[in-house]
């Protein structure tokens, strides 16, 4: 199976905190995709890399999140300040490239946000 | 603008029965449309998926059809198991670019009842 890993499973902040989150991707994929969930409902897509560059973001990650991901072994995200909303299971995953190939994703980091 | 839309948000069906789940896009460019399932305190997992070359694509219970004309595409669950019981998310996927990315629909959570 694969094996997507990500760290810390559950992370508590305080608003104003910065906050960071990691991901190993599964090994061989080139392809590693950021999605936030809230309450186990929509998979709101934030970030992709491909090859270790950064494809495509949305406006919410370009003005306070901070994401990198320089080498296939280890990817990061990072909340600069945490605001109530950001309080969400954050999920990496990845796949072999960007077309079309199975997305696997890791068990997600768990934000609160108090 | 929203790019996938998904319904039902709910659904609820007899051990049995078959369950129908639609998704319909926007999006001409995109060809792959996926469908994942999740189960609660779990990550999405792929479940079937399907290119637009094909209308149709079956994989057990489980059965997508797609219609490229009218941009829509439905899963069929045959035989309902209460071990079906997850909330299931379609996606739709271009090819290259800021495309390259899964873009999900809110999701449908289904309850299969014995």
């Amino acid at each position: 199976d694969a094996a997507v890993t990500q760290k810390p499973r559950y992370l508590i902040k305080m608003k104003g905190q910065e906050a960071e989150m990691k991901c190993i991707p599964e090994k061989g994929h080139t392809a590693v995709f950021w999605y936030q969930q809230k309450q186990s409902k929509e998979l709101k897509f934030l970030i992709y890399f491909q090859n270790q560059q950064p494809l495509d973001q949305i406006d919410m990650v370009k003005e306070r999140f901070s994401a990198v991901c320089p080498s296939s072994s280890l990817c990061s995200l990072g909340i600069r300040t945490c605001e109530a909303e950001d309080s969400a299971l954050y999920l990496c995953s990845s796949s072999r490239d960007n077309s079309g190939n199975t997305l696997y994703f890791g068990e997600g980091s768990r934000l609160i946000v108090v | 603008q929203q790019q996938v839309r998904q319904s039902p948000q709910s659904l609820t069906v007899w051990e049995g029965e078959t369950a129908i789940l639609n998704c319909s896009y926007e999006d001409s460019t995109f060809d792959y449309f996926p469908w994942y399932h999740q189960f609660p305190g779990e990550s999405p997992a792929l479940l079937i998926a399907i290119r637009p070359v094909s209308n149709k694509k079956e994989d057990g219970r489980f059965t997508i059809f797609f219609n490229k004309r009218e941009k829509k595409f439905s899963l069929h669950i045959a035989d309902s198991q209460p071990g079906d019981s997850a909330t299931y998310f379609c996606a739709a996927e271009g090819s290259g670019g800021s495309n390259a990315k899964l873009t999900f629909g809110k999701g449908t959570k289904l309850s299969v009842k014995s």
